[in-house]
């Protein structure tokens, strides 16, 4: 187990809702990173937090934001749903000084 | 771009049956490349982390091997419980810790 827990486990929304997804760090972890997971396909990097502050973002649209909190929790937050944003949603945690993550079960997104 | 490629995408064997998943990777600086294993449902488990070419590193029936452009996963003499997706991935050296996934190859292994 690696100690990342993540909240919700599935939900469905409708398109142009908004949703906020939570995740709880390994404690010790300063990074916290969001990944979005197509069926079949890798995981995309959506953005990385650092300390509470983003220092990395993939190729996602602005309406994807997220925050970090010092308690080693973040949130991910999607405005304005669409249809292809149906995916499993991962956090990850990782230390300072080491690249490998530590991923919890993830958040199944659907959007109707 | 940073870009990984996986195959085959899928790879059905019996038990017993040796064989290697292939990685190929195009990274400006590559600070670590990565392999995790994910059953479905769940989130990616790490494996194994590799830094240098000709670094290998070994776990069980797993060993990951690394060169300058590649990187293998040999599986020996695997099980049921072997069935998964492995999942490469890479970090460039160039700041942050943005990581690169490949599609993965699902892992089908028949007793």
């Amino acid at each position: 187990e690696t100690g990342v827990t993540q909240s919700p486990t599935h939900l469905i929304k409708t398109r142009g809702q908004q949703v906020t997804l939570r995740c709880s760090s390994q404690s010790g972890h300063n990074t916290v990173s969001w990944y979005q997971q197509a069926l079949g396909q890798g995981p995309q990097f959506i953005f990385q937090y650092y300390r509470e502050e983003e220092n990395g973002r993939g190729n996602f649209p602005p309406r994807f934001s997220g925050l970090q909190f010092p308690n080693y929790s973040s949130e991910l937050n999607v405005n304005a749903l669409e249809l292809d944003d149906s995916a499993l949603y991962l956090c990850a945690s990782g230390g300072p000084n080491t690249g490998e993550l530590f991923f919890g079960e993830g958040s199944r997104l659907t959007v109707l | 771009e940073d870009q990984v490629t996986q195959s085959p995408e899928a790879l059905r064997l019996q038990e017993g049956e040796s064989s290697s998943l292939n990685c190929s990777y195009t990274v400006s600086g590559l600070r670590g490349l990565f392999w995790y294993r994910q059953d479905p449902g769940k989130g990616p488990e790490f494996l194994f982390t590799l830094y240098s070419a000709g670094e290998e590193k070994e776990k069980e029936r797993l060993k990951a091997t690394l060169t300058k452009k590649e990187s293998f996963l040999h599986i020996t003499a695997p099980k049921p419980e072997d069935s998964a997706t492995y999942l490469c991935a890479v970090q460039e050296n160039t700041g942050g810790f943005k990581t690169i996934f490949g599609a993965g190859t699902r892992l089908f292994v028949k007793a």
